[in-house]
């Protein structure tokens, strides 16, 4: 276990539904990340929180919403997803943006219908 | 792009064997990173190497770094079946790393 954990671990949703992607860590870091992993490509950096602040988003679509309550928790608000979203999505954390992600959660695996 | 590029795809070898995993990148970097991913798991890190370093060593992985090539190899000695996994390289610098695709390493018992 890295420390970082993820609920939940499998979802599966209709385009119309709304769901949410929870992120947990307790390892004082300062800096979390979502990432989108599908298959056959590479890991795609998705956002990026500083002390709460979002401080990267990487050209996602709206239907995407990241929010940041404090520095343990990072939520990943999903709304109309497409069958394209479907993907493994993995939340990171480091104690700080300037190192990268260093630990992982075991991700969730979406499948939207 | 800084992408790094793995190769190869796929290797499969015998427990007790070494593996050598290479990853190629395009433009100067700060440092490269070595991640492994369990099948459904998230990443771990493995292990850093900066642009001024050569080669670095954690227990049975040996990573090198060539910056005139653009290129660096991760070497696990002496495999294990737990050693079966994804291996990735990252380049770039803070949050902006970018990933290769990966390669699939099975280690048969």
């Amino acid at each position: 276990e890295t420390g970082v954990t993820q609920t939940p671990r499998h979802l599966v949703m209709g385009m119309t539904n709304k769901k949410s992607l929870k992120c947990e860590q307790h390892l004082g870091h300062n800096a979390m990340y979502w990432y989108k992993q599908s298959a056959k490509k590479p890991l795609e950096l998705m956002f990026v929180y500083s002390l709460e602040e979002r401080v990267e988003n990487n050209s996602v679509p709206s239907r995407f919403s990241p929010e940041c309550p404090n520095s343990s928790h990072l939520f990943l608000h999903l709304h109309t997803l497409q069958p394209e979203d479907s993907a493994l999505y993995l939340c990171a954390s480091s104690s700080s943006r300037t190192s990268g992600p260093k630990y992982f959660g075991p991700g969730t695996r979406l499948l939207v219908l | 792009s800084q992408q790094g590029e793995e190769d190869p795809q796929a290797l499969s070898i015998q427990e007790g064997e070494n593996a050598t995993m290479n990853c190629s990148y395009k433009t100067s970097i700060n440092n490269l990173q070595w991640y492994r991913q369990n099948s459904g798991r998230g990443l771990v890190h493995l292990i850093l190497i900066r642009s001024n370093e050569r080669e670095k060593h954690s227990g049975r992985l040996r990573v090198t770094l060539d910056t005139s090539k653009k290129s660096s190899s991760l070497l696990i000695t002496a495999s294990r079946a737990a050693d079966t996994a994804s291996y990735f390289c990252a380049t770039g610098a803070n949050s902006k790393l970018t990933f290769g695709k990966g390669i699939t390493l099975s280690v048969r018992p």
